[in-house]
């Protein structure tokens, strides 16, 4: 069964502190992994895929196929990402399914 | 901008009302979604969408059913609330190509 676990439900740091919110996967094909992020009062949005390869406001993601991981990652958190993140995970195909994690909610104190 | 509009924001009803949230969006896309969303249950799918005339099941379809008039529109109806189904739920679009969803601002519904 296709499966994403954020193993945790909150996560606090300071600003200026590494973060790394977790996200592992299961899944017997080849996935496609994204986060997405909700500020408050701000609707969802896609904050970045695995297969861009990109760096968004700081943040860097990698896909690991052996760990069967895609953790978050930025060196150094501001108070402006404090937010809920989500994982989520997209089987393709002809038995298409989309599944996210339950969320990690990461505050950056001052 | 808003390429993806909920109806209503918020609303409050009773149990055994019937009850329907709708989603416009201008983003031109074919699939279209809905979630609930629960504190420390994060998001989970009710149905989706992929043209007008295609209709799935998500993972907690029970108690709910939907509409696709366009594909711009695409509504979410409880037929019976009942409390359980107090919850915020998003509307979704998403980009066949890259997979990625837009969302709505979400509409936030109570069940008393």
């Amino acid at each position: 069964a296709q499966r994403v676990t954020q193993p945790e439900k909150l996560l606090s740091v300071f600003k200026g502190a590494p973060v790394e919110l977790k996200c592992n996967y299961s899944y017997s094909g080849s996935p496609e992994l994204f986060w997405y992020v909700q500020y408050s009062r701000q609707r969802l949005q896609l904050l970045l895929r695995h297969i861009s390869r990109e760096s968004i406001k700081g943040f860097t993601a990698d896909l690991n196929k052996g760990e069967t991981s895609f953790h978050l990652k930025k060196p150094f958190a501001q108070e402006e990402d404090s937010a809920m993140y989500y994982c989520a995970l997209i089987s393709g195909g002809s038995n298409y399914k989309l599944t996210f994690g339950k969320g990690t909610l990461l505050t950056v104190n001052p | 901008d808003a390429d993806v509009t909920q109806t209503p924001r918020n609303r409050i009803t009773k149990t055994g009302k019937r009850i329907m949230l709708e989603c416009s969006q201008t983003k031109g896309h074919d699939r279209m979604y809905w979630y609930r969303q629960d504190p420390g249950l994060g998001l989970r799918l009710i149905y989706y969408s992929f043209d007008v005339k295609d209709i799935n099941k998500g993972e907690i379809s029970d108690g709910y059913s939907v509409s696709r008039q366009a594909q711009a529109k695409f509504s979410l109806s409880l037929e019976s609330a009942i409390p359980n189904q107090t919850a915020l739920y998003f509307c979704a679009t998403s980009d066949a190509g890259t997979g990625e969803l837009f969302f709505g601002e979400g509409s936030r519904l109570t069940v008393l």
